[in-house]
């Protein structure tokens, strides 16, 4: 059965870090590309980053460049998600999960998400 | 940016009933569209992908249509379980974007 399982959310003021993680069971991690997704409170999904099978491509949404570092440990099966100079408009529910290709295009979340890890900003 | 713009914000149906949701899209994605449901407290259900297909274990009253700039996702005939937020999703070109969703409620 595959399983994602995120951990490190928290309560942090404006300008701290955190570092998120998933675990991943179930699926040969190393073979797939792995993705971030956030929910803010009363906003949409928000694609934040994606990071292929070896981590030689890595792609960040503009409002994660240079603050949020997308990584993972194949030899451990985790996806990290170190999160510097943290803003209230980080809040958010994060949520890890497998990428999946279907046809041409970039891979995206398909069906196995984790449960999520609330992220609050506040002072 | 490839901007997502979905419609309406909120779609009120009575079960039983034809649910259209509407996706357009800034610029051509061809076929590289998904849907999502997402229900309160839950992670999101991927529905669709490459604009018509549906993803496995999801039941035949959703549909999905479109290319280019304009998608429709249908579902035929609405059940309880079908009340929640849908999202679609342009794997089409960095970075990757959501529409905002389209929120069906019981009417």
């Amino acid at each position: 059965e595959v399983q994602l399982v995120e951990s490190g959310g928290g309560l942090v003021k404006p300008g701290g870090s955190l570092r998120l993680s998933c675990a991943a069971s179930g699926f040969t991690f190393s073979d797939y590309t792995m993705i971030w997704v956030r929910l803010a409170p009363g906003k949409g999904l928000e694609w934040v980053s994606s990071i292929n099978s070896d981590s030689s491509v890595i792609k960040y949404a503009d409002s994660a460049k240079g603050r949020l570092t997308i990584s993972r440990d194949n030899a451990e099966n985790s996806l990290y998600l170190q999160m510097n100079s943290l803003r209230v408009e980080d809040t958010a529910v994060y949520y890890c999960a497998r990428g999946d290709r279907y046809g041409s295009g970039s891979s995206i979340p398909g069906p196995y998400w984790g449960q999520g890890t609330l992220v609050t900003v506040s002072s | 940016e490839i901007v997502m713009t979905q419609s309406p914000a909120t779609l009120s149906v009575s079960p039983g009933e034809r649910a259209t949701l509407s996706c357009r899209a800034s610029q051509s994605v061809s076929s590289k569209l998904a849907w999502y449901q997402q229900k309160p407290g839950q992670a999101p259900r991927l529905l669709i992908y490459g604009a018509s297909t549906r993803a496995t274990s999801i039941p035949a009253r959703f549909s999905g249509s479109g290319s280019g700039t304009e998608f429709t996702l249908t579902i035929s005939s609405l059940q309880s379980e079908d009340f929640a937020v849908y999202y679609c999703h342009q794997n089409y070109d960095w970075p990757l974007t959501f529409g905002g969703g389209t929120k069906v409620e019981i009417k």
